[in-house]
């Protein structure tokens, strides 16, 4: 039973445009919610989170929307960079621990 | 702060050998977790420690077992290795706050069963 869902498994933008990664949940007891990114053969490192008492959090480039009644998230790249090119997973905490997503690898084209 | 450490990095077994992955945190976080990431998959949640001497299982703890005598170290006992335990293993580390979530994530040990 997946509780976090990242149901694009990859997304290609162009340098400069927004970039957008959708996650979905399922439990309605997960009250915060981060996004990680990960390059390869590195850990995932922290890069915005959001409580479930708020539907929006920025951080420079970074945005994440959180809509409550439709359990579903967002993470907004603005304006999206080579570098930013890696794997971005979404997660949910509940219960001291984090469920993850699949991931969804983004591709920044030059 | 060397944050959170892990070694080996690479790894290959034998089916029915067994190995310790160690895991160290130097910035005295009460919490750490360990998880197995598998292709294409997300990261799925082994074994975790509210602190030392506390630990609990997590989604997929068959085939390991885990120990916390310390606050900085949290290994990871393979014992009887099977070929469905070839993955990437990381380890986390959280400070606990209530409100803080984020968890602090090793390079990953990527072990291969044969």
């Amino acid at each position: 039973d997946q509780q976090v869902k990242q149901n694009s498994p990859s997304l290609s933008v162009q340098e400069g445009r927004i970039s957008i990664l959708n996650c979905d949940y399922t439990n309605s007891m997960f009250d915060y919610f981060l996004w990680y990114k990960k390059y390869p053969a590195e850990g995932p490192t922290f890069l915005i989170s959001i409580s479930s008492i708020k539907d929006k959090n920025e951080d420079g480039r970074f945005t994440v929307f959180l809509n409550k009644s439709a359990k579903h998230l967002s993470l907004h790249i603005v304006p999206s960079q080579p570098g930013d090119s890696a794997v971005y997973f979404c997660a949910a905490a509940g219960n001291e621990k984090l469920t993850f997503g699949t991931g969804t690898r983004l591709t920044i084209i030059p | 702060n060397a944050g959170v450490t892990q070694t080996p990095k690479f790894r290959i077994l034998k089916i029915g050998q067994s190995m310790t992955l160690q895991c160290t945190q130097d910035m005295n976080h009460n919490y750490m977790y360990w998880y197995r990431q598998d292709p294409g998959m997300g990261l799925k949640l082994i074994y975790y420690s509210v602190g030392a001497g506390i630990t609990d299982k997590g989604e997929v703890p068959n085939g390991y077992n885990v120990s916390r005598s310390t606050t900085e170290d949290f290994p990871l006992r393979l014992e009887l290795a099977a070929p469905s335990q070839t993955s990437v293993y990381f380890c986390a580390s959280r400070r606990g706050l209530s409100f803080r979530f984020e968890q602090f994530f090793g390079p990953g040990t990527r072990l291969t069963v044969l």
